[in-house]
């Protein structure tokens, strides 16, 4: 079974520029989620994802980022300006369905992303 | 006050050494318990989850839930420098449409030192 896959793994940015993220879940997996990592934190739920619908998007900062999930698949997230406190690692993962105790999250490697 | 809260270390122990690692959380009606590690400039990886108090074996890794207390454990017998890594105390609640919304802990870096 192919594993999260996302891209790019790096990206350095200037301040107000833009950045996107390309994320592609495991074959199947209704639910997808972004979160953010902060070095020397743990991941912060950015948005989540039921299909194509979203879930929860309650800690996304709407006023510089967005994300979609086309045709319930693949997602991209946004981030139009950015800022310093952005520089973070954004992690995409998925899960089987959201229900039910045995739907663990399968997370990817994660794009690294610095605001200089 | 946040909802789950982990001791960020770092931590360094021998190896062979027996580790502890612990959360506590504030919400109880959290109902499913995981612990993940990470290594570094890689995603978490799923390594236990339980949804009971009491413990649950696998290998050199136990999980202990305790939730009269709100505190969750897991202990790895034997450490290995192969450990080392950042673990991530994870816990799931439901929102009102039957959704999970899982909150990870702030985690805690071990190393073991051969």
């Amino acid at each position: 079974e192919a594993g999260v896959a996302q891209s790019p793994r790096y990206k350095i940015i200037e301040k107000r520029q833009s950045v996107a993220f390309w994320c592609n879940p495991i074959s199947g997996h209704a639910t997808l989620y972004w979160y953010q990592q902060i070095l020397g934190q743990g991941p912060k739920l950015l948005i989540q994802f039921q299909n194509n619908g979203v879930v929860d998007d309650s800690q996304l900062p709407k006023d510089r980022f967005s994300a979609e999930r086309l045709k319930g698949v693949d997602s991209t997230l946004k981030i139009q300006p950015a800022k310093l406190e952005d520089s973070a690692v954004y992690l995409c993962a998925s899960s089987l369905t959201d229900r039910g105790a045995d739907s663990p999250l399968h997370f990817g490697n994660g794009t690294r992303l610095t605001v200089t | 006050q946040k909802e789950v809260e982990q001791d960020p270390g770092p931590l360094s122990v021998p190896e062979g050494a027996i580790v502890s690692l612990n959360c506590t959380y504030s919400n109880s009606a959290f109902q499913y318990f995981m612990w993940y590690r990470q290594y570094s400039r890689k995603g978490p990886e799923l390594l236990m989850y339980t949804y009971s108090s009491g413990n649950k074996e696998d290998g050199r890794f136990t999980a202990q839930v305790d939730k009269s207390s709100k505190y969750i454990s897991l202990f790895i017998r034997d450490s290995q420098p192969s450990d080392s890594a950042t673990y991530l105390c994870a816990i799931r609640q439901w929102y009102s449409g039957g959704y999970q919304k899982v909150t990870f802990g702030t985690g805690t870096k071990l190393q073991v030192i051969p």
